[in-house]
């Protein structure tokens, strides 16, 4: 089983829909991060969160929010999706002990479409 | 704000052969690069990490090097094989406390076989 897993892996849905994206890892890491992956722009850095009770924002937080629920979990929640939220997402985790390399670990990334 | 650049964008080379791929970033303050692949479908693999204070990095047949005063780091790729195939991107990761990355758009590598 993958460290890192991201449900769910592709999802389309319409413009205005609430969408929710979960991450659940097994890794004992204390980082958790949301990133978004565009053609031709590379991963965006969305929302990361260092520990249960902090959120930060990211370069590209506008239109998302998230939610810390346990270590383990961190998702991801459209509340309007709109069609330039199309693209690839990805969840990431990194270790404390770790964290000074920059070091991550990434899941398999939710396709997600936006009609 | 950093800024980093990859340079192609895709490259298609017969098998076996030599290749580099590059990587500028315009803030030179990094406290590491770092290169990933990723295949399709599939998340990131990190592949070699250098820290600022060094100038090289090697894995196998992966060779990293960094020059932070010209703001560039290659990755180079000896002998290549068609399961090299994948896209490679570097991100530099910032000195602040907050050890943010910045992601290149990444190079679209093909080795034909």
């Amino acid at each position: 089983d993958a460290d890192v897993t991201q449900t769910p892996r592709n999802r389309i849905t319409k413009t205005g829909k609430r969408i929710m994206l979960e991450c659940s890892q097994t890794k004992g890491h204390d980082r958790m991060y949301w990133y978004r992956q565009d053609p031709g722009l590379g991963l965006r850095l969305i929302y990361y969160s260092f520990d249960v009770k902090d959120i930060n924002k990211g370069e590209i937080s506008d239109g998302y929010s998230v939610s810390r629920q346990a270590q383990a979990k961190f998702s991801l929640s459209l509340e309007s999706a709109i069609p330039n939220q199309t693209a690839l997402y990805f969840c990431a985790t990194s270790d404390w002990r770790t964290a000074n390399t920059g070091e991550l670990f990434f899941g398999e990334g939710s396709r997600l479409t936006v009609l | 704000k950093q800024e980093v650049t990859q340079i192609p964008a895709a490259l298609s080379v017969p098998e076996g052969e030599n290749l580099v791929l590059n990587c500028s970033f315009t803030d030179s303050a990094i406290y590491n690069l770092q290169w990933f692949r990723q295949d399709p479908g599939k998340g990131l693999t990190s592949l070699l990490l250098i820290q600022s204070s060094q100038r090289e990095q090697t894995s196998g047949r992966l060779n990293a090097s960094l020059d932070k005063s010209s703001g560039r780091s290659t990755l180079y790729i000896a002998a290549s094989q068609p399961g090299d195939s994948a896209t490679y991107l570097c991100a530099a990761v910032s000195s602040g406390s907050a050890r943010q990355l910045t992601f290149g758009s990444g190079t679209q590598l093909t080795v034909l076989p």
